[in-house]
């Protein structure tokens, strides 16, 4: 079954710090990993995409590493700030399923002054 | 600069009395999606649209359906709310349905079933 799990589901750090954000999945087979940012009440953004080639990706504080081979990705925030605060998703994109995405159940971070 | 909007934000309706959710979009995308999402729970996909071409997802409800009348406009339309469909409703669009086309997502409306 093609599912993506993340860890933690949920955590809180203070500002300024460091955290990653872990990512596995068993889609397959498997075409690209995204990392999506979603605020309380708002919809997703999306923060990084990832093909099967590409081993890391950065937008500015945010950077996605992919391992292709275990099927895992992690999302490190650097130098946290409060609008941090937020869900963050995984989603990987099924080749075979018309390209059908999916979601990760999410990890909800909050980032404290 | 709004690219895709969702209206209303909120909306209450009552159990059994139908509604609709509104979505317009900027990009002039081909495909448009929509998605519910209960709390703490990832988004699902109920159907979308590519240009006129309806696809619906096999498990949703056929409770749950959807007009595009043109490019820029989707609706989805709930015939008999029950207390279950009580979510956040997302819609999406995509330039095509490629493997790297981005799904730009609009801020939802969240619906409540009294």
């Amino acid at each position: 079954k093609n599912q993506v799990e993340q860890s933690p589901q949920s955590l809180i750090i203070l500002e300024g710090k460091n955290c990653t954000l872990q990512c596995n999945y068993t889609v397959s087979p498997f075409s690209n990993l995204r990392w999506y940012k979603q605020d309380t009440g708002r919809g997703p953004v999306s923060l990084t995409i990832m093909t099967f080639s590409e081993n890391t990706k950065s937008n500015g504080r945010y950077t996605a590493t992919l391992d292709a081979d275990t099927k895992q990705s992690s999302l490190h925030i650097t130098a946290s700030q409060l609008s941090d605060s937020a869900s963050y998703i995984c989603v990987v994109t099924n080749k075979a399923a018309g390209n059908k995405l999916t979601f990760g159940g999410g990890t909800r971070v909050l980032v404290k002054p | 600069d709004a690219m895709v909007i969702q209206n209303p934000r909120y909306q209450v309706t009552q159990f059994g009395k139908p509604v609709t959710l509104s979505c317009s979009q900027t990009l002039n995308h081909n495909v448009m999606y929509w998605y519910q999402q209960k709390s703490s729970q990832a988004p699902k996909l109920l159907f979308h649209y590519y240009d006129k071409d309806f696809n619906n997802e096999a498990d949703t409800p056929d409770n749950f359906q959807s007009r595009r009348p043109n490019t820029s406009f989707c609706f989805l339309d709930i015939r008999s709310p029950g207390l279950g469909d009580a979510a956040m409703y997302l819609c999406a669009t995509s330039r095509d349905r490629g493997a790297t086309d981005t799904q730009y997502f609009g801020p939802g409306t969240r619906l409540t079933v009294l």
